[in-house]
């Protein structure tokens, strides 16, 4: 099938580098964005979010950008330490009325940080 | 800090036969969700779960999976008759609020279809 061997984006820095990862999302209607953070043999961690009324969101050492026009959503990490090495996933959703909609996840970029 | 359990961590079946995973979400949430993540390809959606209903399924989600609230505390999945590409792991999460609102995850459970 086509998603059979997905190969991941990589991305390598220097430790006290700034990283920045990159997604584009497909559907114009999501209204709410998240990064979310995975390390091996864990479950996705929520890192920071923003909703589509804003287009930049400052969290601890992290920055969300979002364009609406172009449909990217980038997320700036700054001095990045060794335990920033993960996979990063961006995920949109949208919402309404109070019904839990569901995430629809990118294919992940894969951080690593060299000491 | 609360968090998202699900047991077991890894479990191994042969084709044809029944599991259950089971989770139990942060007790003061109310919206349960399921997801799977094939080995090295994104996390899908699977089910969402709101006062005792499914909301919304994928097309993943057929005939021989179900999901169970049943009683306060765990939220379960079942797969009926397991086939090899069920082998993922599953992730379930659950969120205090609806719609537009941070789900958090728990560890996972990797299931293993031989």
């Amino acid at each position: 099938g086509e998603n059979v061997g997905l190969h991941l984006p990589t991305l390598s820095v220097q430790e006290g580098d700034n990283s920045i990862i990159n997604c584009a999302y497909s559907n114009s209607a999501s209204d709410y964005f998240i990064w979310y953070k995975q390390e091996s043999g864990k479950g996705p961690q929520f890192i920071i979010d923003i909703r589509s009324n804003m287009d930049k969101r400052q969290g601890q050492r992290v920055t969300v950008l979002l364009n609406k026009t172009v449909k990217h959503l980038s997320l700036q990490i700054a001095a990045t330490q060794p335990g920033d090495s993960a996979v990063y996933f961006c995920a949109e959703s949208r919402g309404s009325g109070g019904s839990n909609y569901k995430l629809t996840f990118g294919k992940g970029t894969l951080l690593t940080v060299n000491p | 800090e609360p968090e998202v359990t699900q047991t077991p961590s890894h479990q191994v079946t042969q084709m044809g036969q029944e599991v259950i995973l089971r989770c139990v979400p942060i007790s003061n949430h109310l919206y349960f969700y399921w997801y799977r993540q094939i080995l090295g390809q994104k996390v899908e959606f699977l089910v969402s779960f709101y006062n005792n209903e499914i909301s919304e399924k994928s097309e993943i989600f057929d005939d021989q999976f179900s999901v169970e609230r049943p009683d306060g505390s765990n939220f379960t999945l079942k797969i009926r008759s397991t086939k090899l590409e069920d082998s993922a792991m599953y992730f379930c999460a659950s969120s205090e609020a609806g719609g537009l609102g941070e789900q958090y995850f728990g560890p996972g459970t990797r299931l293993t279809v031989t």
